[in-house]
């Protein structure tokens, strides 16, 4: 059984639209999550730490439910910037790294 | 600019030569980390050090022997690898291992033919 799953999309958008990623992990003893961004053949850049209570980071949103154990990426007023794969990333209490799933993927058009 | 860099960019080798990736963290970090990435795959860690000390071998086989001199500089060693070897190889660094987020490197793309 997979950590960390992902839906790999792909995602097709217009420009402006709302788009919901989730992630789920099978360990109940996780730590810390992340949402991270990579770009083609780039490395995974940190788009925002996932916490409790839920954060904001302007048009970026991240929850965490961990009784269902997942966390989502919210994207309000997508741009064409935007397009790229999302990585979640959790840590587990047994181990000593971030693990991640295989990314989603995502195509912003005009 | 990153905070971390990495060493050869590219890389091409036979599968008898022996090479090494070098990894440079300027973030005061204490963890140190080697990811490899294949296409269609996730990341899969490879190796975890922390103040310099191995804590993390994910069954990796023993072509790849890694190296960390002081807890700013990370090393790959390779020798006789491996076509399906070919792949992303990427360095991270973070605060402390375990509960913090990771920043990484541009990555050695490696290609084994």
């Amino acid at each position: 059984r997979k950590e960390v799953e992902q839906d790999p999309g792909p995602f097709n958008v217009p420009e402006g639209a709302t788009v919901a990623f989730n992630c789920t992990y099978s360990n109940s003893a996780s730590q810390s999550f992340f949402w991270y961004r990579q770009d083609c053949r780039k490395e995974p850049k940190l788009l925002m730490s996932v916490y409790s209570s839920g954060n904001e980071d302007g048009r970026f949103t991240a929850q965490l439910n961990r009784a269902s154990q997942y966390i989502s990426l919210l994207i309000r007023d997508s741009k064409l910037s935007d397009s790229a794969t999302y990585l979640c990333a959790v840590t587990f209490l047994s181990g000593y790294a971030l693990n991640f799933g295989k990314g989603t993927s995502l195509l912003v058009t005009p | 600019e990153t905070g971390v860099t990495q060493t050869p960019r590219h890389l091409v080798m036979g599968m008898t030569n022996k090479k090494s990736l070098k990894c440079e963290q300027h973030l005061g970090h204490n963890a140190m980390y080697w990811y490899k990435q294949s296409a269609k795959k996730p990341l899969e860690l490879m190796f975890v050090y922390s103040l310099e000390e191995r804590v993390e071998n994910n069954s990796v086989p023993s072509r790849f022997s890694p190296e960390c001199p002081n807890s700013s500089h990370l090393f790959l060693h390779l020798h006789t690898l491996q076509p399906e070897d070919s792949a992303l190889y990427l360095c991270a660094s973070s605060l402390r291992s375990r509960e913090t987020e990771a920043f990484f490197g541009q990555g050695t793309r490696l290609t084994v033919v």
